[in-house]
């Protein structure tokens, strides 16, 4: 069954520390997504994409972080200069297409920030 | 999207049929409703969205109140891996693609 693969499991990095979360998502989709999930809290969207721009961001989404699809399969979230408060696990989605359909997550980056 | 409330957490025998209630009072004629999980320790899975109908997959059922404003997913017969958070998430049809997580309902299935 294809399913959404993110890369590494889990990264510790120092504070100010650049850092990039790898994705591939299913391969026919066209609708990408990152959301996070500190520790005991709610699962938060951050950021959609599609035909390589941003649809959609949430507050959470400010200048610190970017999303880039560098070739035909991968998808990632870079934070620029990391805080103690972006440690998180971070899920990585996509979809076939808009509006009502199901999302594909995939088992998450534990980001570690010292 | 319109807001859902879920109990807070639930118990089940295992092998015993669950209902978890979500409401809805305020969803409006264009709201899907859908349902993700998410195990332990794992990214949400998506185990089913209905509009009107009652819906059934190979996973769940979907029960949805005549006035839409209540609905209930249904796991069969609850086995220990059905242990996770469930997620009641209403998606408007004319609405971004993001889905927007509430607390869930924490269901524990006991051997």
């Amino acid at each position: 069954e294809p399913e959404v693969t993110q890369t590494p499991s889990h990264q510790v990095t120092q504070m100010g520390q650049e850092v990039i979360l790898r994705c591939v998502p299913i391969s026919n989709h066209l609708y990408f997504y990152w959301y996070r999930q500190i520790l005991g809290q709610k699962v938060e969207f951050l950021v959609s994409f599609y035909n390589n721009e941003i649809s959609e961001k949430s507050e959470i989404f400010d200048d610190q972080f970017s999303v880039e699809r560098p070739d035909g399969s991968n998808f990632t979230l870079k934070i620029r200069s990391t805080k103690l408060e972006d440690s998180a696990m971070y899920f990585c989605a996509s979809s076939v297409r808009s509006g009502v359909t199901e999302a594909f997550f995939g088992q998450g980056t534990r980001l570690t920030v010292v | 999207d319109a807001k859902t409330t879920q109990p807070n957490s639930m118990e089940s025998n295992e092998e015993e049929p669950v209902h978890l209630p979500c409401n809805h009072s305020t969803i409006s004629g264009t709201d899907y409703i859908h349902w993700y999980r998410q195990l332990p320790s794992q990214g949400p899975e998506y185990v089913i969205h209905g509009l009107t109908s009652n819906v059934n997959n190979r996973m769940a059922s979907l029960a949805i109140a005549e006035d839409r404003k209540s609905s209930t997913l249904i796991l069969h017969r609850a086995t220990l891996r059905d242990a996770a958070v469930y997620y009641c998430i209403l998606r408007d049809t004319n609405a971004g693609n993001m889905l927007t997580f509430g607390g869930g309902t924490r269901l524990m299935v006991k051997p």
